[in-house]
């Protein structure tokens, strides 16, 4: 199973672009990249998902390097309605060995006015 | 298209007590998962199913049991409620596993 590492928390303010990296050390080679966001008391929302290179839509990108071993979650502009904690998993869109998404500890993005 | 529908909202349960908490979902995913939430914390995988008879254990299986007779429904049961299972409960699908999951509105539950 691929765990995932990410910080605990960050402090951003608003406006500011916001980078929250995870670690994936032994990703496989079907394993996808997912991010999600959560507020509290909320079930978590899908941000993006990738495989390899770069990833944009309309509210994030995420940067994977050649050898997967990270990802990286790119918030623009940031507002104080991107307060939440932000979850990386990675799973197998094919089915196979990784069925079991397990989550990791979560990064709470505080931020400030 | 209703997604992922969980009921009930809320429950509180007195410790030794069984409940059923319920799972539907109308997009014809083949997987689907309960995790639990405690406070201030992450979310831990209960049970997964990646089809219809199919089920196995997650990271914290213990004291729940789940089944998966059809597509649409995963119902988690708490055989003898114990306060270290008060948490949130969400269920998720997708198809396939690795792709992006939906979530429910999820079960705050209380044991006394």
């Amino acid at each position: 199973l691929a765990k995932t590492t990410q910080p605990i928390s960050m402090d951003s303010y608003e406006g500011q672009e916001v980078n929250i990296t995870c670690s994936h050390n032994n990703i496989a080679t079907n394993d996808y990249i997912t991010w999600y966001q959560q507020f509290p008391s909320q079930g978590p929302r899908f941000i993006i998902q990738g495989y390899k290179t770069k990833v944009t839509n309309e509210v994030a990108s995420l940067f994977i390097p050649a050898d997967r071993k990270s990802s990286t979650l790119s918030l623009p502009r940031v507002s104080l309605s991107d307060t939440a904690v932000y979850y990386c998993l990675v799973g197998d869109i094919g089915g196979g060995a990784t069925n079991k998404l397990i989550f990791g500890t979560g990064t709470l993005l505080a931020v400030q006015p | 298209n209703a997604g992922v529908t969980q009921t009930p909202k809320f429950q509180v349960l007195k410790t030794g007590q069984s409940m059923t908490l319920q799972c539907a979902q109308d997009m014809n995913h083949e997987y689907m998962s309960w995790y639990r939430q405690d406070p201030g914390m992450g979310l831990r995988l209960i049970h997964y199913s990646v089809g219809a008879g199919i089920t196995d254990q997650g990271e914290v299986p213990n004291g729940y049991n789940v089944s998966r007779s059809t597509t649409e429904d995963f119902p988690l049961r708490l055989l003898s409620a114990a306060p270290s299972q008060t948490s949130v409960y969400f269920c998720a699908s997708s198809n396939p596993p690795g792709m992006r999951q939906y979530f429910g509105p999820g079960t705050r539950l209380t044991v006394l």
